[in-house]
C-alpha cells in the first residue's frame, strides 16, 4: 500500500551549534506551557515549563521564550548534543488541567 | 520512585476485536490523561481522570472509553477496533493538588496498538 510519510517539521543541526525550535499556539487565553522532549520508542519527558506572565526562563543548557503578543514559544538548545535528538512538543493549558499538544519537531544533531 | 508505568508495552488486535490497555500513575498522584499519538503526529487528547471520575474527553467516539480504580489507575479499552487505531496510547498522571501552575503531567513509555 502506499506509504505515509511524516507530519513532522524537521530540524538539523550540527553538534556544538545552538538549536532554536518554534512553536505557535492557537488559545490566546493560554496561561501556563511547557515543553517536552520524546525520545524514539519513550513517552514524553518534561524540559522546561513557563508561565505567560514571564518572557523567558531558563534551565541547564536551555531557554523557553514567550510572545504573547504573536503567540508564539520558543525553546533554545545551546551547544547541541547528540542526545539531543528527539521530538520536541511544546503544550498550552488554558483553562483546567488539559493541555493541548503541537504537532511536534523532529531534531537531529549532527556529529 | 517509580514512574508512569503502562502494560502491555505492545498489543496487536484484530479489526472488531476488543483492547484494554493499562496504566498506574505516579505514586501520590491523583490525575491520569490519556492521548493517542499516531505515527509521525502529535499527541491528540483522548480521556482526563481525576479522583475515580471522567473530567474530560477529547474528539474520539464513544468506543474510547476508561475508568479509573480506588487507587488511581486507569484502564483504557477501545471497542470495535479500526485499522486507524493503530497508534502508541500514552498515560499521563499529575498531582492536582499543586494548583495549576504545578500540575505537570509526566509520561509513561506508551502501549504500542496494532490493529490487523
Amino acid at each position: 500500500g502506499e506509504s505515509v510519510g511524516l507530519h513532522l517539521p524537521t530540524l538539523s543541526v550540527q553538534e556544538g551549534d545552538n538549536s532554536i525550535i518554534n512553536c505557535a499556539y492557537s488559545n490566546s487565553a493560554s496561561d501556563y506551557f511547557i515543553w517536552y522532549k520524546q525520545e524514539s520508542g519513550k513517552g514524553p519527558q518534561f524540559i522546561i515549563d513557563i508561565r505567560s506572565n514571564m518572557d523567558k526562563r531558563q534551565g541547564q543548557r536551555v531557554t523557553v521564550l514567550l510572545n504573547k503578543t504573536v503567540k508564539h514559544l520558543s525553546l533554545q538548545i545551546a551547544a547541541t548534543q547528540p542526545g539531543d535528538s528527539a521530538v520536541y512538543f511544546c503544550a498550552e493549558n488554558g483553562a483546567g488541567n488539559q493541555f493541548y499538544f503541537g504537532t511536534g519537531t523532529s531534531l537531529t544533531v549532527i556529529p | 520512585e517509580a514512574g508512569v508505568t503502562q502494560s502491555p508495552t505492545h498489543l496487536i488486535k484484530t479489526r472488531g476485536q476488543q483492547a484494554t490497555l493499562r496504566c498506574s500513575p505516579i505514586s501520590g498522584h491523583t490525575s491520569v490523561y490519556w492521548y493517542q499519538q499516531a505515527l509521525g503526529l502529535g499527541l491528540q487528547f483522548l480521556l482526563w481522570y481525576d479522583e475515580g471520575e471522567e473530567r474530560n474527553r477529547g474528539n474520539f467516539p464513544p468506543r474510547f472509553s476508561g475508568r479509573q480504580f480506588p487507587n488511581y489507575s486507569s484502564e483504557l479499552n477501545v471497542n470495535a477496533l479500526e485499522l486507524e487505531d493503530s497508534a502508541l496510547y500514552l498515560c499521563a498522571s499529575s498531582s492536582a493538588t499543586g494548583g495549576k501552575f504545578q500540575n505537570i503531567q509526566y509520561f509513561g513509555a506508551g502501549t504500542r496498538l496494532s490493529v490487523l
